[in-house]
């Protein structure tokens, strides 16, 4: 089955730049949508189509794609920034949607 | 505004089938290229999709449960029906049902989704 790569953890500092990463084959043709999610929270989008951030989602959040990897980027983390991220694109035939595994981003 | 909520069962069974339904508000699953769709996530683990119903009725599985599941809409409810047969402990989860908005990608041809909004989930624990 078709996988997207994460980190799993990511800590940065207060005022920080976090960089998530996301890996996969099909990425160089492929968007892919992240999501955040706090705890006991549902998922919520904060970058689309690998660089469009969606209204309402702050300016820190910016995303980028090369190659294989898309990153996700937060400049100037804030200590609500705390959460799991998790990128979500399609399978190698574009057929469905696949979430990769995850990553925690820590606010030291 | 959109809005999903999920219904069904907290507690089931071992081998028993479970039966969740999304209600929502705020679109038409009859408008071109929307979905609902159904995400779960086991305590402490990733996000799992697992199937997708889309304005024209096409269906799409995730290929390790497609055997276990059935997605079925009801347009002049607003509800769509996720079905999962044989339940196990290794399922219980939280389950979540998702607006997906699905944009063909020209560069390559693939399906794009985008699960925009998402219910506030449902858990459900499966043991005897």
């Amino acid at each position: 089955s078709y996988e997207l790569t994460q980190p799993p953890s990511v800590s940065v500092s207060p005022g920080q730049t976090a960089r998530i990463t996301c890996s996969g084959d099909t990425l160089p043709k492929q968007y892919v949508c992240w999501y955040q999610q706090k705890p006991g929270q549902a998922p919520v989008v904060v970058m689309d189509k690998d660089t469009e951030r969606p209204s309402g989602i702050p300016e820190r959040f910016s995303g980028s794609s090369s190659g294989r990897t898309v990153t996700l980027t937060i400049s100037g983390v804030q200590p609500e920034d705390e959460a799991e991220y998790y990128c979500q694109s399609s399978d190698s035939g574009g057929r469905y949607p696949v979430f990769g595994g995850g990553t925690k981003l820590s606010v030291l | 505004q959109i809005t999903l909520k999920e219904s069904g069962p907290t507690l089931v069974k071992p081998t028993q089938t479970l039966t969740l339904t999304c209600t929502f508000s705020g679109f038409s699953l009859t408008t071109s290229e929307l979905g609902v769709g159904w995400v779960r996530q086991a305590p402490g683990k990733a996000l799992e999709w697992l199937a997708l119903i889309h304005w024209n009725d096409d269906k799409r599985y995730n290929p390790s449960l497609k055997t276990r599941l059935t997605i079925t809409q009801d347009t002049s409810k607003n509800q769509v029906v996720l079905t999962m047969a044989d339940m196990d402990p290794v399922d219980t989860a939280t389950y979540y049902c998702v607006h997906s908005l699905r944009e063909l990608q020209l560069r390559s041809g693939f399906f794009y989704y985008n699960m925009g909004v998402w219910g506030k989930g449902t858990t459900v624990t499966v043991s005897s």
